[in-house]
Formats: C-alpha cells, sequence, structure tokens
C-alpha cells in the first residue's frame, strides 16, 4: 500500500523552530517530487513548496510567505523528506501535510503545529 | 502568481442531485488543474488531475471539464458520502495556488 506518514508536529512559541518528517512506503520515493501543503484552522488548503527528485535536480520552489524561512530536503536513503520552520510566526499553525508528485495524488494524515506563545 | 477564483464558495444539495462547482485561472494553464474532496479532520483526496482525467478508485459520477480558463467540477447523482468541501489547484506554475474552496452541504 503506497503511504505517506508524517511525524514531527508539536507546540513552538513564535521565533522558534521546528523540523516535521514525512516517510513514504509502497512506492519509488527516489523517483517522486514532494511537496508540503498546509492548512489554517478553518481555513482552505496553502501550498508550502515542493522539491524535485534527485534525478530532476533535486530543485526547491517556495510559496512566498514561508520563503527565507521555511526548508525542503530529501533523504532517499531513508525515504524522508523534511520542512524544516525557523522563524515561525502564529500565522504559520495549521496542520502540514506531505503530497506525492506535482499533482499531489497522494497525501499523508497531517502533523499539526501550533505557534503560540 | 496565478489565481485560482472557485465558486460557489458554498451550496446545498439533496441526495441524487447534479452540482458544478467552477475555477476560474487568471491566465491560461491549459489543462493543468486538479480536483481534491476534502472531509472534516481528513487529508484531501485527489478526485482528477489534467483537469478531466479521473484518478484510480474515484467513482465515474464525478467528472471534470474545462473551456479556456474555466474549469468545471460537476457530480451527477450526489450520494450521503459527497457531502464535504472540495478544492480546486492548478499545477501548471509554481506556486501551486488553490481554490478558496466550495463546502457542499445537506438541503
Amino acid at each position: 500500500e503506497e503511504q505517506l506518514v508524517e511525524s514531527g508536529g508539536g507546540l513552538v512559541k513564535p521565533g522558534g523552530s521546528l523540523r516535521v518528517a514525512c516517510k513514504g512506503s509502497g512506492f519509488n520515493f527516489s523517483d517522486a517530487w514532494m511537496g508540503w501543503i498546509r492548512q489554517a484552522p478553518g481555513k482552505g488548503l496553502e501550498w508550502v513548496g515542493r522539491i524535485r527528485s534527485k534525478g530532476d535536480g533535486e530543485t526547491v520552489d517556495y510559496a512566498a510567505p514561508v520563503k527565507g524561512r521555511f526548508s525542503i530536503s530529501r533523504d532517499d536513503s531513508l525515504k524522508t523528506v523534511f520542512l524544516q520552520m525557523n522563524g515561525l510566526r502564529t500565522e504559520d499553525t495549521g496542520v502540514y501535510y506531505c503530497t506525492r508528485r506535482s499533482y499531489s495524488d497522494l497525501w499523508g494524515q497531517g502533523t499539526l503545529v501550533t505557534v503560540s506563545s | 502568481d496565478i489565481q485560482m477564483t472557485q465558486s460557489p464558495s458554498s451550496l446545498s444539495a439533496s441526495v441524487g442531485d447534479t452540482i458544478s462547482i467552477t475555477c476560474r485561472a487568471s491566465q491560461s494553464i491549459y489543462k493543468f488543474v486538479s480536483w481534491f474532496q476534502q472531509k472534516p479532520g481528513r487529508a484531501p483526496k485527489l478526485l482528477i488531475n489534467g483537469s478531466s482525467t479521473l484518478h484510480s478508485g474515484v467513482p465515474p459520477r464525478f467528472s471534470g471539464a474545462d473551456s479556456g480558463t474555466l474549469f468545471t467540477l460537476t457530480i451527477r447523482g450526489l450520494q450521503p458520502e459527497d457531502f464535504a468541501t472540495y478544492y480546486c489547484l492548478q499545477t501548471y506554475a509554481v506556486p501551486r495556488t488553490f481554490g478558496q474552496g466550495t463546502r457542499v452541504e445537506v438541503k
């Protein structure tokens, strides 16, 4: 079964850092472009960024609100993609989902990140 | 950035109805649109990609179409499990952008 499982969410103070991870299984992870999408409480979906496969250069694109603060990386040996979040703000609070491919055909269950003092 | 204007924001319908949700892109995006269904407390699920290609396992009562920059999701014969929130997503350019969502409620 193809699956994505996120981990690492939690409560962090404004200005703090957090790293969330997403482990894939049941598919060829190293060939997949992976992305992150978030959802603030009671709000819609917001694209955060994506990382290409190593074969496609492993380059990364970010949404403007997170550029310079968030960093996406991957470790294909662990079948895991990471989202490093620095300089967190209260408006970064929400559920963070990892997804597969540019059209997000597979989603994880999400991990809740709460930024509050 | 490409804007996706989705409408309506909500609609009320009954089981068996046919409903349509639209997304208008702010520029040409060819057929690079996906549609998702989300139920409360759950991750979204892909319904359609490439404007009209049904994702594996999605019932054929769901369909997608496009005309220029206007994209439409239609559900024919609404079922109880279809009451949910629906989103469009443009996958033509980065940053990717979603529509605002359409909540489909029981009339």
